[in-house]
């Protein structure tokens, strides 16, 4: 069955950068697009960008441009993003999906000194 | 953006009653290729959001069938025929029509009465 495995909670200083991963199995990685979803504690989704592991074509909300980047190792159908520059409103759980029918488990993300 | 925005916020529900939730969109969110990308996501206290529904009114596998949804165009509900307690969590409207920018509705809270 399909699987999104996420790597685990992870505490950071503010400035500094943050690299999560979602590991893929039961499907061929390289055919379907990978999202990446912010939920802020108690709030909604948020989209953040998504990634098409075969060829690394990416798009992303106007609003993660520069904030995330979205990266895949085919050889371990692994997806990555990477947050660089925290704040404290980069704390959140950031989740990744394929294309909304299976869903990772999340990656806690909290920024603090 | 599309903007989707959901009634009511919060839900309250005795087990077995009927209940519905509205998703409306800023804009029409048929597809030139005349789909309408409208899904319905639930996410259950402390879990990842799971898909219910996906084009409007298509039941994922395994979703139980008192589970439906309708609508066209802007306008867009999801109805449950017999509330169970495994139902109770948060709904979430959300539309891939105007991909790659996916917009979520900002969730309507089911809670028992």
């Amino acid at each position: 069955q399909v699987k999104l495995l996420q790597s685990g909670a992870a505490l950071v200083k503010p400035g500094a950068s943050v690299k999560m991963s979602c590991k893929a199995s039961g499907y061929t990685f390289t055919d379907y697009w990978v999202s990446w979803v912010k939920q802020s504690h108690g709030k909604s989704l948020e989209w953040i960008g998504e990634i098409y592991p075969n060829s690394g074509a990416t798009n992303f909300n106007e609003k993660f441009k520069g904030k995330a980047t979205l990266t895949v190792d085919k050889s371990t159908s692994t997806a990555y993003m990477e947050l660089s520059r925290l704040t404290s409103e980069d704390s959140a759980i950031y989740y990744c999906t394929n294309q909304f029918a299976y869903w990772g488990q999340g990656t806690l993300v909290t920024v603090s000194s | 953006d599309v903007v989707l925005t959901q009634t009511p916020p919060t839900l309250s529900a005795t087990i077995g009653q009927s209940v519905s939730i509205s998703c409306r969109s800023s804009q029409s969110l048929l597809h030139s290729n005349g789909n309408t990308y409208l899904h319905w996501l639930l996410q259950r206290p402390g879990q990842s959001p799971q898909l219910l529904i996906y084009l409007v009114s298509r039941l994922e596998s395994g979703v139980p069938n008192r589970f439906s949804g309708s609508g066209s165009g802007t306008d867009f509900t999801l109805k449950i025929s017999g509330v169970e307690a495994e139902d109770l969590g948060v709904y979430y409207c959300v539309q891939g029509t105007h991909a790659p920018m996916y917009t979520f509705g900002a969730g309507t809270k089911l809670e028992l009465k």
